[in-house]
Formats: C-alpha cells, structure tokens, sequence
C-alpha cells in the first residue's frame, strides 16, 4: 500500500538555526498538509497545500514557516529561525480528492527537538 | 467551528475483553468523522471514517464506531482486546472549506491492554 514518507525521522537543531522537514506524500495525491504534535498537547493543523500554493493556514504558521513543493514529488516545511517552543513531532498527510468525507494519509512524523 | 471532544485520556483493559473508547463531536451540520490510531512511534494510520453513509461504521482490526445523532457521539468499540491495539486514538472531525480541507483532532485516549 502507498505511504506518505517523511525525512528524517528526527531532527535536533540549534535554536535560531533553519531547518527543512521533508515529506514525499502519496504519489497521485495532489492535497498536501502539515500538523504538529508538541508533547503531551493535541495535533494541530499547520497548513494545507494545493496547486503549488497555501490553501489554508492557522494562526500557528507565521512568517518563519512557509512550505514547498520543489519537485514532483516532495513537500518541505521549512521554519526559518528556530524557537524552543517549536520542538514537537511533525506529520506530513496528503490526500487525493478535496472533501471532507476524504481521509488524509500520514507519515511516521519528524521530531523535532530543538535544544 | 466543529470540534471533538475524547472523554477519557486513559483507557486500560484486559486482553480479551471489550474495549470502549469515547468521543463526542460538535457540528452544525452532519459531520465527517474519523478515529485514527498512532502506535509509538509510529504515524497516524486511518481506523474508520463516517461520512453518513451508515450509522455503524467497520474500520481495521476489528474496530467499529456507531455514529448516533441524538448523542452527538461517535464511540469507537472492539469486542475482543488484543495486545497489539495497545496504542493512542484520536477522534477527528473534517471540515472544508473553499481549496482546503483540514482536520480537528481530540486531545487521544490512551488505550493499555493487560494480561
């Protein structure tokens, strides 16, 4: 069965360094999306992505995120200047068709630790 | 906004005997539901889903939830535990709107199975 992958599966950083989630979704998908989970806390929509651009963003994803689709078959969130508050486990999903009735596939997740 | 709400953050069961997993739902109009299931770590693997087809909905290993209106409910039940289901579910709501599509997810229920 396809999988959503995501590289790497951790990721320690300095804080006020960049640093570049990837995730390689489903491929006849075409609906892209990033959640967080920070410890202990619940999931949290980031961001959803279609036709190479923002569908949808929460207040969460300020100036230091932004996201990509750089090729055919990636999909990175990049946060610009890291904060300790931003250490969490990072789940990439995709989707193929818009609506709500469609589940979305998710990766095994990155976590992040900045320290 | 729709939101779920998981009634318990820990569930613990004996192997063999039935499981119980709660979860209420917010909506002003019919929902689209899910429960997904996160092993340690592991990603979010898709359970069920209601999207008002049926009532009682048969998801993966055994699992199935009931949808009941009248409750505003949406519990996730297995007959039989068995070790392996040891893991976090979270009930999710979908909505959509315009080229976006998210997810809302309950705060989890943490399900032990013991011998």
């Amino acid at each position: 069965e396809p999988e959503v992958t995501q590289t790497p599966s951790h990721q320690v950083t300095q804080m006020g360094q960049e640093v570049i989630l990837r995730c390689v979704p489903i491929s006849n998908h075409l609906y892209f999306y990033w959640y967080r989970q920070i410890l202990g806390q619940k999931v949290e929509f980031l961001v959803s992505f279609y036709n190479n651009e923002i569908s949808e963003k929460s207040e969460i994803f300020d100036d230091q995120f932004s996201v990509e689709r750089p090729d055919g078959s990636n999909f990175t969130l990049k946060i610009r200047s890291t904060k300790l508050e931003d250490s969490a486990m990072y789940f990439c999903a995709s989707s193929n068709l818009l609506s709500r009735n469609q589940p979305q596939h998710f990766g095994d997740g990155t976590r992040l630790s900045i320290l | 906004a729709q939101s779920v709400t998981q009634l318990d953050s820990h569930v613990s069961v004996s192997e063999g005997t039935p499981v119980l997993l709660r979860c209420n739902y917010s909506s002003s109009y019919s929902p689209s539901l899910f429960w997904y299931v996160q092993h340690p770590n592991k990603g979010l693997q898709l359970l069920l889903k209601y999207t008002s087809a049926a009532t009682l909905v048969k998801g993966i290993n055994g699992f199935e939830a009931e949808f009941k209106k009248s409750e505003t409910s949406f519990h996730l039940t297995k007959p039989s535990a068995h070790m392996s289901d040891a893991a976090e579910y979270f009930c999710v709501v979908s909505d959509q709107t315009g080229t976006a599509s998210k997810l809302t997810f309950g705060t989890g229920t943490r399900l032990q199975v013991t011998l």
